[in-house]
């Protein structure tokens, strides 16, 4: 299994970004993903989760980002993607893709959004 | 704020025995939702230590274990090791939040 993020990097407040994750070595297209940020020193906080398709493919966010991302998927390329608008300073941090059932079964290495003017 | 609290740390010596309390509410444990824990190394992503409670993945050591009991769980280091020495999340899911919630974790230090 590996989960590789990217897209990261320095935005201004009130811009947008779109982070992806390309997954392999699992069925991608079966498998509920989520995102997982951590601020600078601070803990894991769950950003939102995309079911399968098979499974309805709906998506739910945390409160503190709800609105603002949106979480889609593109299973011929075996890709999660998160769509971040309207970008706060409060949501520097490193973004994380997870493999999710409950648990958080597999996790990516990370990429880092910096949000400063 | 997190929903499930932790120590904020906690610290042993090589070959000591250490637990790491988790307590959430009727809306995520006390629900009967599974609790799992992870460990992230200093630098590195987290990984999954302890699933539904009590199960270890292939190629945890047998020395973590988990348990939960009402609305709270617990994760226990026997033998503790100076590599075990890293922040540890517990995480369960919220009824009323309608969504995950991790613990705000706790780091173990190895003295």
């Amino acid at each position: 299994v590996q989960l590789v993020e990217s897209g990261g990097g320095l935005v201004k407040p009130g811009g947008s970004l779109r982070l992806s994750c390309a997954a392999s070595g699992f069925s991608f297209s079966n498998t509920w993903m989520s995102w997982v940020r951590q601020a600078p020193g601070k803990g894991l906080e769950w950003v939102g989760r995309v079911k399968s398709k098979s499974d309805g493919g709906t998506t739910d966010y945390a409160a503190p980002v709800k609105g603002r991302f949106s979480i889609s998927r593109d299973d011929s390329k075996n890709t999660l993607y998160l769509q971040i608008n309207s970008l706060k300073t409060e949501d520097t941090a490193v973004y994380y893709c997870a493999t999710v059932a409950g648990k958080f079964g597999y996790w990516g290495q990370g990429t880092l959004v910096t949000v400063s003017s | 704020q997190s929903v499930l609290t932790q120590s904020p740390s906690l610290s042993g010596a090589p070959g000591q025995r250490v637990t790491i309390s988790c307590t959430g509410s009727t809306s995520n444990i006390g629900a009967g939702y599974d609790v799992h824990w992870y460990q992230q190394l200093p630098g590195t992503a987290p990984k999954l230590l302890i699933y539904g409670n009590d199960n270890r993945p292939s190629g945890v050591p047998v020395r973590f274990s988990g348990s939960k009991s009402g609305t709270s769980a617990s994760l226990a280091i026997s033998g503790l090791q100076a590599e075990d020495e890293a922040d540890y999340y517990c995480q369960s899911y919220d009824s009323s939040l309608s969504g995950y919630v991790f613990g705000p974790g706790t780091k173990v230090t190895v003295l």
